[in-house]
């Protein structure tokens, strides 16, 4: 079975500053894809930045960049330099081995102020 | 934009009714997936069509089924509403023939279902 853990249910950063998102996952495949969305409170789930398992390079899109550490089974989201536009929920999620089923975790609400 | 566009948007039924939701997949995408996300909570899988197959099912009760169309795109029927499948439902659309940064999943801007 996979499993993913947020641990953090909430983040407040200022506008400006980066920010790091925990993700830690668990699972028996050996191949795999890691996921990070963005929930505004109008419901869209937003795809942020992908990581494949076997990925040497840590995935990188614009501010996003996904810090992947196998060994430790995680998968933060760093987002350098926050906008008030990225006040909103924030999910991991994990793709197993042929099947495009994704399993979420329990989401961080962030909080960027000015 | 994702491509994924859903129907209705918001909705209101009563418990014991019948709920239909639409959804058409991003172009090029065969595989649509459907999500029930309650309040506070992440997304919770219920079915997967790929080819209009089923060929993935979440831990939800029968009266939960789905249908996908020669293209691609697919609806959720829910049967005898309860009060407890007030959630937002989400479809998601991808495409399993490639990997690495190509083989995403977009998701849809849900639909609102309240039960009363």
């Amino acid at each position: 079975a996979q499993k993913i853990t947020q641990t953090q249910p909430g983040m407040f950063v200022q506008e400006k500053e980066a920010v790091t998102l925990d993700c830690t996952y668990d699972t028996s495949d050996q191949s795999y894809g890691l996921f990070w969305y963005k929930q505004p409170s109008s419901g869209e789930m937003i795809f942020l930045i992908y990581q494949g398992s076997y990925d040497e390079q840590n995935a990188t899109e614009g501010r996003y960049s996904l810090n992947f550490q196998k060994a430790r089974k995680s998968a933060n989201l760093v987002i350098s330099a926050s906008q008030l536009g990225d006040s909103a929920m924030y999910f991991c999620a994990m793709r197993g081995t042929g099947f495009q089923k994704l399993v979420f975790g329990t989401g961080t609400r962030l909080l960027v102020s000015p | 934009e994702t491509g994924v566009t859903q129907s209705p948007t918001h909705l209101i039924k009563t418990r014991g009714q019948q709920v239909t939701l639409r959804c058409s997949s991003q172009s090029g995408h065969n595989t649509v997936s459907w999500y029930q996300q309650a309040l506070g909570q992440g997304p919770q899988f219920i079915f997967q069509y790929y080819r209009e197959e089923e060929n993935g099912r979440g831990n939800f009760p029968p009266r939960f089924s789905g249908l996908q169309f020669p293209n691609y795109s697919s609806e959720l029927n829910v049967n005898a509403l309860e009060l407890d499948d007030s959630a937002l439902y989400l479809c998601a659309s991808s495409h399993p023939g490639t990997v690495g940064h190509g083989n995403t999943i977009y998701f849809g801007e849900g639909s609102w279902l309240t039960v009363v």
